[in-house]
């Protein structure tokens, strides 16, 4: 069955960087793009961008330019995303989430990982 | 920031029908990209709920459906159960800023 299993959680003083992890196990990982999303407490979902892990390429949300980096280890299905220059509103549970569908635009996502509560504080 | 608009509560007693309407522009919903919908229940990850606007996966009882129209989807209960107590997402694509996924506000179901 389909696992995103993700690192633990985090806290981070206001400048620093996150790198949270997420492993794949239970279908074939360069096959389907892999999603990053935080939720804020108490707030929404907010898309942060997807990576294609055949590939390595990116598409980040314009809000989250020049801070995220989004990568992937092929060999260990593990897909990473890093947030740097934290800010105090950085504050959220940060989910990876499987693309169901090749074409991207259309695609649902299917799978979840369990989220990583990542939280700034001085 | 969100750029489909939902309303952020809606309620019904058991049984009742209710709907959550996701309103979004020419650039996402209205430019033909799909709408998706997903129930997240309190501290749990989002399940996927209904996709390609219609859509139910297995497993995902036929009291949930959804439709589309111009730049607008929306999601309906029927026969509300207290386990759909929860919050709700639609979410689609947007082609403007180089392309990218866009969720909406979100709303919460509370079964009175």
């Amino acid at each position: 069955q389909v696992q995103l299993v993700q690192s633990g959680a985090e806290v981070k003083k206001p400048g620093a960087s996150v790198k949270v992890s997420c492993k794949a196990s239970g279908y074939t990982f360069t096959g389907y793009y892999m999603h990053w999303v935080r939720q804020a407490p108490g707030q929404g979902l907010e898309w942060m961008g997807w990576i294609n892990p055949n590939s390595g390429g990116t598409n980040y949300a314009q809000k989250f330019q020049g801070r995220v980096t989004m990568t992937r280890d092929t060999s260990i299905s593990t897909a990473y995303m890093e947030l740097s220059r934290l800010r105090s509103d950085d504050t959220a549970v940060y989910y990876c989430a499987r693309a169901r569908d090749v074409v991207v635009t259309a695609s649902p996502i299917d799978y979840w990982g369990q989220g990583t509560l990542v939280t700034v504080s001085s | 920031q969100s750029v489909l608009t939902q309303p952020p509560s809606v309620s019904g007693a058991p049984g009742q029908r209710v709907t959550i309407s996701c309103t979004g522009s020419s650039s996402n919903i209205g430019a033909g990209y799909d709408v998706h919908w997903y129930q997240q229940l309190p501290g749990t990850a989002p399940k996927l709920l209904i996709y390609g606007n219609s859509n139910r996966p297995s497993g995902v009882p036929d009291r949930f459906s959804g439709s589309k129209s111009g730049t607008s989807a929306s999601l309906a209960i029927t026969g509300l159960q207290a386990e759909d107590e929860a919050d709700y997402y639609c979410q689609s694509y947007d082609s403007s800023l180089s392309g990218c996924y866009v969720f909406g506000t979100g709303t919460k179901v509370t079964v009175l």
